[in-house]
């Protein structure tokens, strides 16, 4: 079954650090999600991109996150200056199509900042 | 954010017999709801959606039920089995266009099916 990948499954930053984290989404997906989930909370939307833009983005995605599609496989998130608060597993997701479509989540990328 | 509440933390079954989770929605924009399974460290897996025109869809051993009027639905695990155990989560999105993607997740409920 085809599936999202995510990657580093793991990793520690120092605080102020820039972060990317990347994501294939299945192949033939067109819209493309990162989700967070802090220790002990929700799973939290932040962004949906599609067409190369971002469609919606929450209040959490603050200036210092930023989403990219930089050829035709990856989707990437960048955290400028990384914080302690930006400590979570940060999961990335894709579908095929919008209402009635599937959203198919990553396996997550556990962000540490000390 | 409460607009999706999941109030049982957890929930411990015997195997074999039904399991049956359940989710409130404040949000009356929600029409897409979907149930999603989580293993510690892993991403949620997709089990079973439903869409608002709908009270009922079932995919094997799982079944979800929404009832509009009482913004409340359900999820019917029939037989629970040991490999059910898992976190469950609630999901609901509002209409098409943009705004499908966000979805808005539930707390969770653990589930724990005992041999």
């Amino acid at each position: 079954e085809p599936e999202v990948t995510q990657t580093p499954s793991h990793q520690v930053t120092q605080m102020g650090q820039e972060v990317i984290l990347r994501c294939v989404p299945i192949s033939n997906h067109l819209y493309f999600y990162w989700y967070r989930q802090i220790l002990g909370q929700k799973v939290e939307f932040l962004v949906s991109f599609y067409n190369n833009e971002i469609s919606e983005k929450s209040e959490i995605f603050d200036d210092q996150f930023s989403v990219e599609r930089p050829d035709g496989s990856n989707f990437t998130l960048k955290i400028r200056s990384t914080k302690l608060e930006d400590s979570a597993m940060y999961f990335c997701a894709s579908s095929y199509g919008t209402l009635g479509n599937t959203i198919y989540f990553g396996e997550g990328s556990w962000l540490t900042v000390v | 954010d409460q607009q999706v509440k999941q109030n049982s933390p957890s929930l411990s079954v015997q195997e074999g017999r039904i399991s049956i989770l359940n989710c409130d929605y404040t949000n009356s924009m929600f029409d897409y709801f979907l149930w999603y399974k989580k293993y510690p460290a892993e991403g949620p897996t997709f089990l079973i959606s439903i869409s608002s025109i709908k009270d009922k869809n079932e995919d094997g051993r799982f079944t979800v039920f929404l009832n509009k009027s009482a913004k409340h639905l359900s999820l019917h695990i029939v037989p629970s089995q040991p490999g059910d155990s898992a976190v469950y989560f609630c999901a609901a999105s509002g209409a098409g266009g943009t705004s499908y993607g966000k979805l808005t997740f539930g707390q969770g409920t653990i589930l724990t099916v005992h041999p």
